[in-house]
């Protein structure tokens, strides 16, 4: 159990251009989603965290209004970049927790997006 | 300073071998503790979480010392398959946590 997917999982676009990127938890509820950020040789940083039916908590220095997440269902939260630039070009992850309580995160397997 | 340190690596070893990675953390808060792997391209999977009475699954040693605010982890026998890259995380807030991801440690297993 407690299994996640991302989807696309890869995706190339053209500068200017939105891209969704999709996050579900398939076999759980997932009150809470978070989306990391993972650049070459770097660690994995937390971008925000949706809590769902309400509004993300993004991290100091991610612009929400250029990362839009939204946390509809209990197993569905988006992340739109929108304009997206060459600088985004990153692997996104994205991880589900059952509640905001339980720190037990399980990791979706990553949207590689590459912004030419 | 980052809130997560791990030695920078890479280790290299031969298969057979011991190895010990290390990792501190600065914020006292801190809750729950874990380490991850990573794969080239991939996401993080958990590899067990870290406790002060220490923890052992197989070959893998886990052990927190939060006096010193101090995690280590322990391959023993390694193996080829090991090569990864070795994520020390911390989980630190109540209602509502914040996972921290150290930047890895890189292993590098070779026969």
């Amino acid at each position: 159990g407690a299994v996640v997917s991302q989807h696309p999982s890869w995706v190339i676009c053209k500068s200017g251009t939105s891209v969704k990127i999709e996050c579900r938890s398939l076999d759980f509820q997932a009150t809470t989603m978070f989306w990391y950020r993972q650049f070459p040789k770097q660690s994995l940083m937390l971008m925000a965290t949706s809590n769902e039916g309400s509004k993300a908590t993004y991290e100091q220095g991610v612009e929400k209004d250029k990362f839009l997440i939204n946390h509809a269902s209990l197993t569905l939260s988006t992340l739109t970049v929108t304009s997206a630039h060459p600088e985004d070009s990153s692997f996104y992850i994205c991880s589900a927790a059952r509640d905001s309580n339980t720190d037990t995160q399980y990791f979706g397997p990553g949207t590689r997006l590459t912004v030419l | 300073r980052k809130e997560v340190e791990q030695d920078p690596g890479p280790f290299n070893v031969p298969e057979g071998a011991t190895v010990a990675f290390n990792c501190t953390y600065s914020n006292s808060a801190s809750q729950s503790f874990f380490w991850y792997r990573q794969d080239c391209r991939k996401e993080p999977k958990l590899l067990m979480s870290v406790y002060s009475s220490g923890n052992e699954d197989g070959r893998f040693t886990a052990q927190l010392n939060r006096a010193s605010q101090y995690i280590s982890l322990l391959i023993r026998d390694s193996k080829l398959s090991d090569s990864a890259t070795y994520l020390c995380v911390v989980n630190r807030g109540t209602g509502g946590f914040k996972t921290i991801f150290g930047a890895g440690t890189r292993l590098f297993v070779k026969a």
